[in-house]
């Protein structure tokens, strides 16, 4: 089975401070994605990735920024926290199956982050 | 771009009662479709995919048809039972332009299946 992992489960984390939540998967998957999940508003991508050191924006990258040295692994950055950032992350990945992002992805755990 | 509609929940029914969530897009060309569910405290899993028109993705008890000519992708199980309650999202991946390979989730619905 394919298993995603998140570093955390629930953090708690003050305005300003730099925040990383880690991702990895097992599955040796080429795409891996970063979501956030708000009541109401369903999921929205923020970054994705579709190989190693390569980056793309999604629908909502403002405040945040991406790594991806190794192929399991992405990272995902809050410069310098927000309230308006609190919220549920939620990290995938899936094959590069159809053109360039494939296609089933497979979600890790989540993160419940709280900015104070 | 691509969106993603459905049913405003909370949906709450009585255990073997029928369910449906409604679930109609908006897309260019022929998107896949998928339901994902969430039960408390997970991340989301895959429950079902549809990758064609007239195709009928099932697993679960659950069932959606791909249905190009209404857009739409509506979920069913004839008997639900209290441990399918959770969030159901559903889900398309774009197939044309900018939206191409890109996920684009509905809000969800939460169920609730009594005793």
């Amino acid at each position: 089975d394919v298993k995603v992992t998140q570093s955390s489960r629930y953090l708690v984390k003050r305005t300003g401070e730099k925040v990383f939540l880690e991702c990895v998967q097992d599955m040796d998957h080429e795409n891996m994605f970063w979501y956030r999940q708000d009541p109401g508003l369903g999921l929205r991508l923020i970054y994705f990735s579709y190989d190693v050191k390569m980056k793309e924006k999604g629908d909502i990258p403002e405040g945040y920024s991406v790594s991806r040295e190794k192929k399991e692994r992405f990272s995902l950055i809050l410069e310098s926290a927000s309230t308006n950032q609190t919220s549920m992350y939620l990290c995938a990945s899936s094959l590069k199956l159809r053109g360039v992002l494939g296609e089933t992805q497979y979600f890790g755990p989540g993160t419940r982050l709280l900015v104070l | 771009g691509d969106s993603v509609t459905q049913m405003e929940g909370p949906v709450t029914l009585s255990e073997e009662a029928f369910l449906t969530i409604n679930c109609t897009y908006t897309a260019t060309g022929y998107p896949s479709l998928f339901w994902y569910v969430q039960y408390p405290g997970e991340g989301l899993q895959l429950l079902l995919k549809a990758t064609k028109a007239d195709d009928k993705g099932s697993n679960k008890g659950f069932e959606a048809t791909y249905r190009k000519e209404t857009t739409s992708f509506h979920l069913e199980k004839g008997s639900v039972q209290v441990s399918d309650s959770a969030v159901y999202f559903c889900a398309l991946i774009g197939a044309g332009g900018t939206s191409y390979g890109k996920l684009t989730f509905g809000q969800g619905t939460i169920l609730t299946v009594h005793p």
